[in-house]
């Protein structure tokens, strides 16, 4: 069983749509949880984390984590071209700034 | 907000030459940096964690002499790929951790290809 489970996409939707991003992890010892933003041939940019189950919110952005189910999400509302990306979720045992575990991304086209 | 830089962003060479990536944080310190090889289509995979003036520390299976660290100053750690070969090719990324937020941030990448 692979550490980080991650559909890769690609994933298209119409702009405006709701869209909703999942990892599943099997490491007990993954305390922390992140979703980066990858634009092609571009280093990850850190758009949310969080350590505890339950719901984070940043603008148009939500993370849910289900530590009980080894589950997390990455909604996006109201989505717009500029979404168009490969999203990776990460988990590390001891912090964001810690060794990191990626899943190995999935691919977004928001289209007009 | 934070900004890491690397550089070059592409690089091409010959079999058997040995090329440096230079990552740098540019508004902060960073006592602690890290290595990132990716594949197309493929995750991250870390090679290696940087601490300023100690020994890098290498993933398993990553071979430490291929793959040379150096982290001479807060705010600059290079990677040196010795003795290229063609399955080196790939995207490396560097990141650096942000003391403040505690987080990482990283650099835009560079892609080798070894012909």
């Amino acid at each position: 069983q692979k550490e980080v489970e991650q559909d890769p996409g690609p994933l298209s939707v119409p702009e405006g749509a709701i869209v909703s991003l999942n990892c599943t992890y099997s490491n007990s010892a993954f305390q922390y949880f992140m979703w980066y933003r990858q634009y092609s041939r571009k280093g990850p940019e850190l758009l949310m984390y969080t350590y505890s189950s339950g719901n984070k919110e940043d603008g148009r952005f939500t993370a849910q984590v289900d530590k009980s189910s080894k589950y997390i999400s990455l909604f996006i509302r109201d989505s717009q071209p500029s979404d168009s990306a490969t999203y990776l979720c990460a988990f590390s045992g001891t912090g964001t700034a810690s060794k990191l575990t990626f899943g190995t991304g999935t691919r977004l086209q928001v289209t007009l | 907000g934070a900004v890491v830089s690397q550089h070059p962003s592409r690089v091409i060479c010959k079999s058997g030459t040995s090329v440096k990536i230079e990552c740098r944080s540019l508004d902060f310190q960073a006592t602690t940096m890290f290595w990132y090889r990716q594949f197309p289509k493929k995750s991250l995979m870390l090679m290696a964690t940087s601490n300023e003036g100690s020994k890098a520390t290498y993933e398993q299976g990553v071979e430490k002499d291929k793959f040379l660290i150096n982290h001479a100053s807060l705010t600059l750690s290079t990677l040196t790929v010795t003795s290229a070969h063609p399955e080196d090719s790939s995207f490396y990324i560097c990141s650096a951790r942000e003391p403040f937020t505690d987080t990482q941030y990283f650099g835009p990448g560079t892609r080798l290809t070894v012909l």
